[in-house]
């Protein structure tokens, strides 16, 4: 589809609950990125795919976030043992290639609270 | 210091005022330069890439200094319409980093 498909669009987990966002990026972007956005606007990078290899993970936490792309299903944000701080809207954006932003299309977010 | 820099307003202005937005970057690898929109903390959408040569869409005008890394935005006739979030981004090592976001409030 000509859209950046994210799911859940709200998801409540209680502190310690497992969270599982998914992505399905545009047919035939072969880039997937993450992001988060907390209060105040703050949009931090947490990782990139090049179909479904990781491309560059500089901004994922170690030890609680994982992400994956597999060939054939929608990318994932997995965190595990959420806390109150991962309360955020995640964003994923897809493109064809990883260096030309008017290629990036966002979808509209999933936002995750943590209670 | 944040990669990206901005002013967070927000800036209330009436009808029809010109306003303008100023972003600075510290990362002088930096390889291209955007303004985005974002309207209630829905998906950022991009408004208009910024060039060195400045460029103009209607009534929006970007432009980009290189030497002192600096990227403006200015909007002239104020629509309500534009009352949103504008986010500076930037795009360094594969990745858009974004600043924290100008707010603006247009009145009628």
């Amino acid at each position: 589809g000509e859209e950046v498909a994210q799911t859940p669009k709200h998801l409540v987990r209680g502190e310690g609950q497992k969270a599982k966002l998914y992505c399905a990026p545009i047919k035939g972007h072969s880039y997937v990125f993450w992001y988060q956005q907390v209060l105040k606007n703050e949009f931090k990078f947490l990782i990139s795919f090049q179909n479904e290899n990781v491309f560059d993970e500089t901004g994922m936490p170690k030890e609680r976030f994982s992400a994956k792309c597999l060939p054939n299903s929608p990318c994932s944000l997995e965190i595990q043992a959420t806390k109150l701080e991962d309360s955020a809207v995640y964003f994923c954006a897809s493109s064809q290639s990883g260096d030309l932003a008017y290629g990036y299309t966002f979808g509209s977010g999933t936002r995750l609270t943590v209670v | 210091r944040k990669e990206v820099e901005q002013d967070p307003g927000p800036f209330n202005v009436p009808e029809g005022a010109t306003v303008a937005f100023n972003c600075t970057y510290s990362n002088s690898a930096s390889q291209s330069f955007f303004w985005y929109r974002q309207d209630c903390r829905k998906e950022p959408k991009l408004l208009m890439s910024v060039y060195s040569s400045g460029n103009e869409d209607g009534r929006f005008t970007a432009q980009l200094n290189r030497a002192s890394q600096y990227i403006s935005l200015l909007i002239r006739d104020s629509k309500l319409s534009d009352s949103a979030t504008y986010l500076c981004v930037v795009l360094s090592s594969y990745k858009l980093i974004f600043g924290s976001g100008t707010r603006l409030l247009v009145r009628p």
